[in-house]
């Protein structure tokens, strides 16, 4: 069965600075994708990034980049120039092409201090 | 532009009663919809998954069960709730194709109660 871990429970980081979030899964299929999704307060989950295991390039969305190594099955998410509505817990998950179950990690919970 | 709504916001029950969350997604066809537990201060857990109407997967056997009526209706139920039912559901819809990338996306929530 596929799981998805995040190692770090919790984290912080100094406001600007760049902070890395790992995540690490496990499956035996090759076509998949590869999701962060961000938890404010709110409770919505908001999608942060993507990523096609098909597609060897880094997904980037402005300040929020990927280290996607397929051979390691490891997806951190780095965040350049935090900022202080980046505090959230983040949700890294998985989905494979050949049926519909996303599977979630248990989440970091990134705090910004300023 | 598709919404996804889902209902009510916030529900205290006693345990033993019945439950029902509702989530329904207007401006697509024939989306995958998904039931998702957050329990306190921990990952989400996916407990149905739907392809399409009548069609319903169950991930965790528990006194929770689900009902696809319509195609973009999803209903979450429960005859006896159990105090190990609190927790906050999310539904998810996730359009069909590659050019969608795959991506779910998720309702408000509900903040569910036993007490």
């Amino acid at each position: 069965a596929q799981t998805v871990t995040q190692s770090q429970p919790e984290m912080s980081v100094q406001e600007a600075e760049t902070v890395t979030l790992s995540c690490t899964y496990d499956t035996s299929e090759s076509d998949y994708y590869l999701f962060w999704y961000k938890q404010p307060p709110s409770r919505q989950m908001i999608l942060v990034i993507r990523q096609e295991a098909y597609k060897q390039q880094n997904a980037t969305e402005n300040r929020f980049s990927v280290n996607f190594q397929k051979a390691a099955k490891s997806f951190s998410l780095k965040i350049s120039d935090s900022q202080l509505g980046d505090a959230a817990m983040y949700f890294c998950a998985y989905r494979s092409n050949r049926d519909d179950k996303i599977i979630f990690g248990k989440g970091t919970r990134l705090h910004i201090l300023p | 532009s598709q919404t996804i709504h889902q209902w009510p916001a916030t529900l205290v029950q006693p345990v033993g009663s019945p439950l029902s969350l509702e989530c329904t997604v207007e401006g697509t066809s024939n989306p995958n919809l998904y039931w998702y537990r957050q329990a306190a201060g921990r990952g989400l857990q996916l407990l149905f998954y739907s392809v399409g109407i009548g069609q319903i997967s169950s991930e965790v056997p528990q006194n929770l069960s689900a009902s696809r009526p319509q195609d973009r209706q999803f209903i979450l139920s429960s005859k006896k709730l159990l105090l190990s039912d609190s927790g906050f559901y999310l539904c998810a819809w996730r359009p069909l194709g590659r050019e969608s990338g795959n991506t779910i996306y998720f309702g408000e929530g509900s903040w569910l109660t036993v007490v």
